[in-house]
């Protein structure tokens, strides 16, 4: 059964400073894998996703995220953290058994301090 | 409207009340999900419905009951809750798959429970 592990409950970082945000996945089959995004009393919103082909994906806001087989990791990054990056993010696995559903990590909150 | 939308936005109940959730989206999608998002604790699937029918109920009391009458449309119907039941409920639609899925979930805003 697939599994996403999010390291770390809680990242600060300074305004400017670089965002890592640590995603482990378990799966049998080759993964499909989603980053969203939550703001306060708000629904999940997706930042990027891997299906296939490049490792390397970008997505909105200036996030990217690397997909790593051997390390079977899919780590979220961004270069330099605004302000409004504040929020919670949750990596996301797609579930390999019976229909389409995504199975979440508990959530990283990102505070940025200027 | 475009998106899913979720009404109310917040919901205040008395243990004894009956009140429904409503969600709605407007993405031509056919599968449809309930989340319960509590403080302090990972995102939980309760219900899935694909083209309208329920194909997963993750042991949730009967106090929650969905319905969907159609793929634009799925309810979630409360009645006796509890206070833990209090939390953020989320919405969801995606595209239909069977198996893994490059097809991301899209969200509603929640609604705010709280149990009184």
């Amino acid at each position: 059964a697939q599994s996403v592990t999010q390291l770390g409950s809680h990242v600060s970082v300074s305004e400017g400073a670089l965002v890592l945000l640590r995603c482990n996945y378990s799966s049998s089959v080759p993964p499909y894998l989603f980053w969203y995004v939550q703001y306060p009393n708000q629904g999940l919103q997706l930042l990027l996703k891997y299906t296939t082909g490049a490792t390397l994906v970008k997505g909105i806001n200036g996030f990217e995220a690397e997909f790593k087989k051997s390390e079977t990791s899919f780590h979220l990054t961004k270069p330099s953290a605004h302000m409004s990056d504040a929020a919670e993010y949750f990596c996301a696995v797609s579930d390999s058994g019976g229909y389409n559903k995504l199975i979440f990590g508990a959530g990283t909150r990102l505070a940025v301090h200027p | 409207e475009t998106g899913v939308t979720q009404t109310p936005r917040h919901l205040v109940m008395g243990m004894t009340n009956k009140k429904s959730l409503k969600c709605e989206q407007h993405l031509g999608h056919n599968a449809m999900y309930w989340y319960k998002q509590s403080a302090k604790k990972p995102l939980e699937l309760m219900f899935v419905y694909n083209f309208k029918e329920q194909t997963e109920n993750n042991s949730v009391p009967s106090r929650f009951s969905p319905e969907c009458p159609n793929s634009s449309h799925l309810f979630l119907h409360l009645h006796t809750l509890q206070p833990e039941d209090s939390a953020l409920y989320l919405c969801a639609s995606s595209h239909y798959r069977q198996g893994p899925s490059g097809a991301e979930a899209f969200f509603g805003q929640g609604t705010r429970l709280t149990v009184v």
